[in-house]
């Protein structure tokens, strides 16, 4: 039963563009969504979280909006850099944070 | 320090041995996970430790999986009678409590990925 899901296996854009990446979520006790971002033969890296009581978390070039209503997150990364090239991973947590779940990935590819 | 060890980086097992991965966390993190990733998938959870305790366990984590945190430190996973479809990597990760990874994520290690043959 996956109740996070990244429909979108891969993303490809060009340098300097946005980056949107798009995660949905069933289970609406997740209090945090975090997200990861993985280089190969690398552990998964936090980037960016954002806690259910809002709807937007700015930190850098990095956006992470939440639309509960929809069960919706998504990741803004703007301006796309090629250094930005890895896996992308959602994941969400109830509040006792005792484990996260993990939507399957996106891969993103900015293209110089 | 040095981040979320983990060893050995990759084991290769015939079908039926026991295998062991060693994860070394951060040192003053009192939270350590263990979560299993497989090919085109996200990782998964399989266990969890405050300290020394083991205090939550995955339906995944069957009776051939085992994972000790001895002395509130490092911790070992051991698989018994190792199957094909155990082959995945596996990775361990550390936070200083559970707030706080759930707020500033994780530490993961590089994982330890286990081919099954």
């Amino acid at each position: 039963d996956q109740q996070v899901k990244q429909n979108s296996p891969s993303l490809s854009v060009q340098e300097g563009r946005i980056s949107i990446l798009n995660c949905d979520y069933t289970n609406s006790m997740f209090d945090y969504f975090l997200w990861y971002k993985k280089y190969p033969a690398e552990g998964p890296t936090f980037l960016i979280s954002i806690s259910s009581i809002k709807d937007k978390n700015e930190d850098g070039r990095f956006t992470v909006f939440l639309n509960k209503s929809a069960k919706h997150l998504s990741l803004h990364i703007v301006p796309s850099q090629p250094g930005d090239s890895a896996v992308y991973f959602c994941a969400a947590a109830k509040y006792n944070f005792n484990k996260f779940y993990f939507g399957s990935g996106t891969k993103l590819n900015v293209k110089p | 320090d040095t981040g979320v060890s983990q060893n050995p980086r990759h084991k290769i097992t015939k079908r039926g041995q026991n295998v062991t991965f060693r994860c070394d966390p951060i040192s003053e993190h009192n939270r350590l996970y263990w979560y299993r990733q497989t090919l085109g998938q996200g990782p998964e959870f399989l266990t969890y430790f405050q300290n020394e305790a083991q205090l939550e366990k995955s339906r995944l984590l069957s009776d051939r999986f085992s994972a000790e945190r001895p002395k509130g430190s490092f911790s070992t996973l051991e698989i018994q009678r190792t199957e094909q479809g155990d082959s995945a990597m596996y990775l361990c990760a550390s936070s200083l409590d559970g707030r706080q990874g759930g707020i500033y994520g994780y530490t993961f290690g590089s994982g330890t990925r286990l081919t099954v043959v």
